[in-house]
This record gives structure tokens, sequence and C-alpha cells, in this order.
């Protein structure tokens, strides 16, 4: 069975600063898609990223870092100088490989809040 | 990016009465979608697979006969949620699955169901 757990529920930052999103997730498989999405309050999933489990390089996108450690099951999202735009709900999820498979479990979120 | 639609994006209905949503793929076939359900600050919850030309598999404590799904072609899955109640209301997204290698997972706008 797939688990994905992000421990925090709410996070409140100042604008500018920098803020972690944990990741840890459990899975048999040995192929798997991780994902990040960002869902703001009109509801719609914002696709951030997407991982496969071969691939342990770390990734950049402008404010936006992904540190995914197989050796620890992570896979942590860190928004550098953040900004008010940045407030949302943030899942985590993780998706099995197999053929027609690729549904996929979702951790709880965390709730981000910047303050200017 | 691939794009998947939902209709309607909102509705408010009666209860006792039926609502049907509708999850479509606009540029690319799916043989296979997604419906996901999601509470108020709580995380997206897999409902059912919906496989085009057979029937859908349903989760463990989803019910079949309320939650109805077809697929009746490569770019449409409906949802329809029957009788429903005020505790039906709640906030569903589909996501449909591309047919490359990678099996991406496309994910629709979501329709928010309000039953009165």
């Amino acid at each position: 069975a797939q688990k994905v757990t992000q421990a925090q529920t709410e996070i409140s930052v100042v604008e500018k600063e920098d803020v972690t999103l944990d990741c840890v997730y459990e899975t048999r498989d040995t192929t798997y898609y991780l994902f990040w999405y960002k869902q703001p309050p009109s509801g719609e999933l914002v696709f951030l990223i997407r991982r496969n489990s071969f691939d342990e390089q770390n990734e950049i996108s402008g404010r936006y870092s992904w540190n995914f450690q197989k050796s620890t099951s992570s896979f942590n999202f860190t928004i550098t100088a953040s900004q008010v735009v940045d407030s949302a709900v943030y899942f985590c999820a993780l998706s099995e490989k197999r053929a027609n498979a690729g549904k996929s479990t979702f951790g709880d979120g965390t709730t981000l809040t910047v303050k200017p | 990016g691939a794009v998947v639609s939902q209709h309607p994006s909102r509705v408010i209905c009666k209860s006792g009465t039926s609502v049907k949503i509708e999850c479509r793929s606009l540029d690319f076939q799916a043989t296979t979608m997604f419906w996901y359900r999601q509470f108020p600050k709580q995380s997206l919850m897999l409902m059912a697979t919906s496989n085009e030309g057979s029937k859908a598999t349903y989760e463990q404590g989803v019910e079949k006969d309320k939650f109805l799904i077809n697929h009746a072609s490569l770019t449409l899955s409906t949802l329809t949620v029957t009788s429903a109640h005020p505790e039906d209301s709640s906030f569903y997204i589909c996501s449909a699955l591309d047919r490359s290698p990678y099996n991406e997972q496309f994910f629709g706008p979501g329709t928010r169901l309000t039953v009165l």
C-alpha cells in the first residue's frame, strides 16, 4: 500500500522568507512517480513537478526547488523568497507505475500562508 | 500540456435529485480516467478508476450505485451522483491518463457540488 505523509498541516511565513514543505512517502513499488501540486482558493490543481523514482537529481525552477532523497523516502519542496501569491494548499502525491495504473495517492496537504 | 475539462464547474441542487458531471480530455485520448473527491480542508481521495468500454473500479467504501461512472468514449467520462444528499456536497476532480510511456495524469479543474 502507498502512503504519503505531509506532517506540516499549516505553515505561516512572512513575505521573502524561505519555506520548506516536507513530504515523506511509503511504497513497495520500485518504479513510481512523485508529484507536487498547488491548490489555490479557486480549487484547481496546479501541477508543479513530477519526479520518477530513478531520477534523484534535485531540481530548481525559479524560486521553487525540490530535494528528492530516496534513502529517506522524502521529496521536500522549498520556496525561496516567498510571496503572498504563494499562499495555497500544497499537495505531495505518489503514483504507482504499472500498466494502466497511474492513480495517485495524495498527502493531506500543507496550507501555506504568506503574510505581507 | 494536455488539457482536461470538467462541466459544470459548480452545481447546486436539491436533495434527492441526480447530478451528472462530465470529464473530457480535450487534446488526447484517455483509456483511463480517475475520479477524486475532496471535502473542505481535506485531501483528495480516489473514488474510482474509469476505463473506456468497461465497468469502473471503485475504491473501498465508495457506493457504486450512488456514484455511477460511464466512460463511453476515449475522451469522455461521466460521474452521476444519484439521489444526492447534503453529505454528498464536495469538490469532485477528475483526471485523465495519457497513453504515453509516462502515463502522465492530467487533472481537470474540478466541480463543486452543493446539495441543499
